[in-house]
């Protein structure tokens, strides 16, 4: 059964660069697209991006400018760096394997990681 | 984007009680609307995809319903473990939205 686990620091600073990893066990990054999003009290859930195995990625126009999502296959990971974050970053970032939809990139989320809590604050 | 929209925004139900959470869709999404159960401090768990499709696992109480702009998520007899919101989400367009949830509580 595969198993996803977010890691990262829990508090950044305005201005500076949000960074977490995904560590995938119980299976292979190959083959699938794997996510990230994002869930705060003012915004619900909101998709940020995801990247396929092949390298491609996906962002959500709202945040594509400071967004990237990238993969390390000798580690089983995959990776989010937001940039430029202020106090509306503040969420639990949660990542994903989606199920998709045959022909496209966007599906339903059949596993999910435990999630994250990312305070922005100085 | 497809925005998505839930009533009620909070339900009050008793156990054994038979409910129904209502989400629309701002365009057709055809059937590609999924829903979600979520605890406090837990991931989402998805129930229904495809509209009506059952995940694996997931008690037969759950159905859901609806294509286009109109979907239901139903729970026939409420057990103790289904207090919890309830979202729903569209994967029909190039990114995929959420609903604002529905909190399902306990009257």
């Amino acid at each position: 059964q595969v198993q996803l686990q977010e890691s990262g620091p829990g508090l950044v600073k305005p201005s500076e660069t949000l960074s977490l990893t995904c560590t995938v066990s119980g299976g292979s990054i190959s083959g699938y697209y794997w996510s990230w999003i994002r869930q705060s009290p003012g915004k619900g859930l909101e998709w940020i991006g995801h990247i396929y195995y092949s390298g491609s990625t996906s962002y959500n126009p709202s945040l594509k400018s400071r967004v990237t999502i990238s993969l390390d296959w000798s580690m089983n990971q995959f990776s989010l760096k937001l940039g430029s974050v202020s106090a509306a970053d503040t969420a639990v970032y949660f990542c994903a394997r989606p199920s998709v939809r045959p022909g496209f990139s966007s599906g339903c989320y059949d596993h999910w990681g435990k999630g994250t809590l990312v305070t922005v604050s100085s | 984007d497809i925005q998505l929209t839930q009533s009620p925004s909070t339900l009050s139900a008793s156990v054994g009680d038979r409910v129904t959470i209502t989400c629309w869709a701002s365009q057709g999404v055809s059937s590609w609307l999924a829903w979600y159960q979520q605890k406090p401090g837990k991931a989402p768990k998805l129930l229904i995809y495809k509209a009506s499709t059952l995940e694996s696992g997931v008690p037969s109480r759950f159905s859901g319903g609806g294509s286009g702009t109109e979907f239901t998520l139903t729970i026939s007899s409420l057990q103790p473990d289904d207090f919890a919101t309830y979202y729903c989400q569209q994967y029909d367009s190039f990114w995929d939205t959420f609903g604002p949830g529905t909190k399902l509580e306990m009257k």
